[in-house]
């Protein structure tokens, strides 16, 4: 049974930084890719990015490149989303998930990050 | 990267068919098969119903189907049920590693 466990909710300042983390179990976790999507309150799903948790390879969405940092630890078998330079809107549910190969899978809970003064 | 295009909302009775369509580009939906649907229940996280534009998981019904025609895919579910209400959002993988999600779609069943 595949779990994706994230950590908890989080309130920042604007120009902080989070970094919210991924415990994954029930499968190999460098073999299967993991994504992060994001979701605004009342708004859509958002693409963050991407990483092979097997080397460490990176890619990520135009708006988010230079802000947002994925990483892995393979030997706990957690990922980790870092974004920078927070800003109001980016206030939203963050959720890891694992790629099948072919589309996205399973989902973590979500992590509620707000960024408010 | 644009958003895909979907209706804000559709809405259909109980035991009617209605249609999502998800509008992108020939650099997405139209270059490549890897369109997928997923519901989301509110409070809840996303689930895959339709992957590779018309393939269904193990365990989802088969009153969901999904299409595709050039730029545009279709999430069509028969038979609609109460449990059916939720949103719906297609995603296309969209070139040079990357992925796109639609703006979503609001089905109310009335």
């Amino acid at each position: 049974q595949v779990h994706l466990v994230q950590s908890g909710a989080e309130v920042k300042k604007p120009g902080a930084s989070v970094k919210v983390s991924c415990k994954a179990s029930g499968y190999t976790f460098t073999g299967y890719y993991m994504h992060w999507v994001r979701q605004a309150p009342g708004q859509g799903l958002e693409w963050m990015g991407r990483i092979n948790p097997d080397d460490g390879v990176t890619n990520y969405a135009q708006k988010f490149q230079g802000r947002v940092t994925l990483t892995r630890d393979t030997s706990i078998s957690t990922a980790y989303m870092e974004l920078s330079r927070l800003r109001s809107d980016d206030t939203a549910v963050y959720y890891c998930t694992t790629d099948s190969g072919s589309y996205i899978d399973y989902w973590g809970q979500g992590t509620l990050v707000t960024v408010s003064s | 990267q644009s958003a895909l295009t979907q209706p804000a909302s559709v809405s259909g009775s109980p035991g009617q068919s209605i249609t999502i369509s998800c509008t992108g580009t020939s650099s997405d939906v139209g270059s490549y098969n890897l369109v997928s649907w997923y519901q989301q229940h509110p409070g809840k996280a996303p689930k895959v119903m339709i992957y590779e534009a018309s393939k269904r998981p193990s365990g989802v019904s088969n009153r969901f189907s999904g299409s595709k025609s050039g730029n545009t895919a279709s999430l069509t579910i028969s038979g609609l049920q109460a449990e059916d209400e939720a949103d719906y959002y297609c995603c296309s993988y969209a070139g040079s590693i990357t992925w796109v999600f639609g703006g979503g779609t609001k089905l109310t069943v009335l």
